[in-house]
């Protein structure tokens, strides 16, 4: 069964830094890329990062791009995202999402994680 | 950016309909459009792929459609399990994106 856990969020003052996990079981983590989808109170999704299988490729949508970091530890089969300079706008449940195929990124999200919420307050 | 404009916001439906929500994407995406559902305090499941994929597990009620610009997310017969938001979502061309939900309520 495919399991994903995120953790590591919690609350953090503007300008603060935190850095979220998400602990993959249940399939070969190395030949999947990951990514991280976000939701704030009340709003619809909003996609934010997204990794290659091997790590070598790293994309990031504007509005988190040059403050946030994805990478992952394939050894642990773990992401990460390290979010520093954190706004009040950052708020919001951060989904790590596997995609439905192997070796894409750009493709559909079939496994996706409970969220960990990042309030910025 | 692609930009999805889902439509209706909101429907309200009696058990048994018929439910119909639309995607339009602002530029042509091919068939790369994903549904999900969406309940409250639980993360999205994936309905629908590549416009109208079935997905494993997935009740046969729920189907899709469409293609460039145009996609269509059907509910054939509604159970009152079935309201939801749902989201397109497109992953032509970076950033992906999605569309900004259609809420389904039982009347």
């Amino acid at each position: 069964e495919v399991q994903l856990v995120e953790s590591g969020g919690g609350l953090v003052q503007p300008g603060g830094s935190l850095r979220l996990s998400c602990v993959a079981s249940g399939f070969t983590f190395s030949t999947y890329g990951m990514t991280w989808v976000r939701q704030a109170p009340g709003k619809g999704l909003e996609w934010v990062s997204g990794i290659s299988g091997s790590g070598d490729t790293t994309l990031y949508a504007d509005s988190v791009e040059g403050r946030f970091t994805i990478s992952r530890d394939n050894a642990k089969n773990t992401l990460f995202f390290q979010m520093n300079g954190l706004g009040v706008e950052d708020t919001a449940v951060y989904y790590c999402a596997r995609p439905i195929e192997p070796l894409r990124v750009m493709t559909a999200l079939i496994y996706w994680g409970r969220g960990t919420l990042v309030t910025v307050s | 950016d692609i930009v999805l404009t889902q439509s209706p916001d909101f429907q309200a439906v009696t058990p048994k309909e018929k439910v119909t929500i639309t995607c339009r994407a602002s530029q042509s995406i091919g068939s790369s459009l994903h549904w999900y559902q969406q309940k409250p305090d639980q993360s999205p499941k994936l309905l629908i792929k590549y416009a109208s994929q079935s997905i494993s597990g997935v009740p046969s009620r729920f189907s899709g459609s469409g293609s460039g610009t145009d996609f269509t997310l059907t509910i054939n017969s509604l159970e009152p399990e079935d309201a939801a938001m749902y989201y397109c979502h497109q992953s032509r061309s970076l950033p992906l994106t999605f569309g900004g939900g259609t809420k389904v309520e039982i009347k």
